[in-house]
């Protein structure tokens, strides 16, 4: 398997535009994550899924920003209109199965997007 | 709300060295502790994952061991090599679905 797939690697955009991340999870696996890291607050997760299905989106910072999962082979997170503090790398990550049911909960990561935003 | 710490926050060693980083963790109902990898430009690689009912997991010479009780765990890197340079990083999984990483801590082996 190639493992979780994110696109674009790297994005520099300018305030105000529409950002769009994308990923692709490891086929087989149930729950996708969506992360943010920055310096200053580290590595935070931002809303995940079940069965493509929004579980928890508490994290994510505001209205600016929706996640979308339509089917079980891609996610999308987006930002509009994007700010110079939504400037981060996020991960995408998947994982097989359920969460505190005893199966594997190990969760796979992608490589990241560099966001730059002017 | 459950708060993760690392210490130390950075760490350098001679190569060959064993080495303990430590985490800790508030809030002890939890599902899982997961120790992460992470190098410069990459994405984050999961070393070991110990369920809350474990006390501790082993791949190669990595061993890490949690006491839910405490809210600690400990990851142990054995006759460390200048590969294992990186940041390493813990994340709890709790009861209340929070999934909360520490700071981590960055580590240098040096040849």
């Amino acid at each position: 398997d190639a493992g979780v797939i994110q696109s674009p690697r790297h994005e520099v955009t300018e305030m105000g535009q529409e950002v769009t991340l994308r990923c692709k999870p490891i086929s087989g696996h149930d729950y996708l994550f969506w992360y943010r890291q920055t310096m200053m607050r580290g590595l935070e997760l931002l809303i995940y899924f079940n069965n493509n299905v929004p579980i928890d989106d508490s994290g994510m910072p505001e209205d600016r920003f929706s996640a979308k999962m339509p089917n079980a082979s891609f996610s999308t997170l987006k930002i509009q209109p994007s700010e110079p503090r939504d400037s981060a790398v996020y991960f995408c990550a998947s994982s097989p199965l359920g969460i505190g049911l005893g199966y594997e909960e190990t969760q796979y990561f992608g490589p990241g997007t560099r966001l730059l935003v002017l | 709300k459950q708060e993760v710490t690392q210490i130390p926050a950075a760490l350098s060693v001679p190569e060959g060295e064993n080495l303990v980083l430590n985490c800790s963790f508030t809030d002890s109902a939890i599902y899982n502790l997961q120790w992460f990898r992470q190098d410069p430009g990459k994405g984050l690689t999961s070393l070991l994952l110990i369920q809350s009912s474990q006390r501790e997991q082993t791949s190669g010479r990595l061993n890490a061991s949690l006491d839910k009780s405490s809210g600690r765990s400990t990851l142990y890197i054995a006759a460390s090599q200048p590969g294992d340079s990186a940041t390493y990083l813990c994340a709890v999984w709790d009861y209340g679905q929070n999934f909360v990483f520490g700071p981590g801590t960055r580590l240098s082996v040096l040849p």
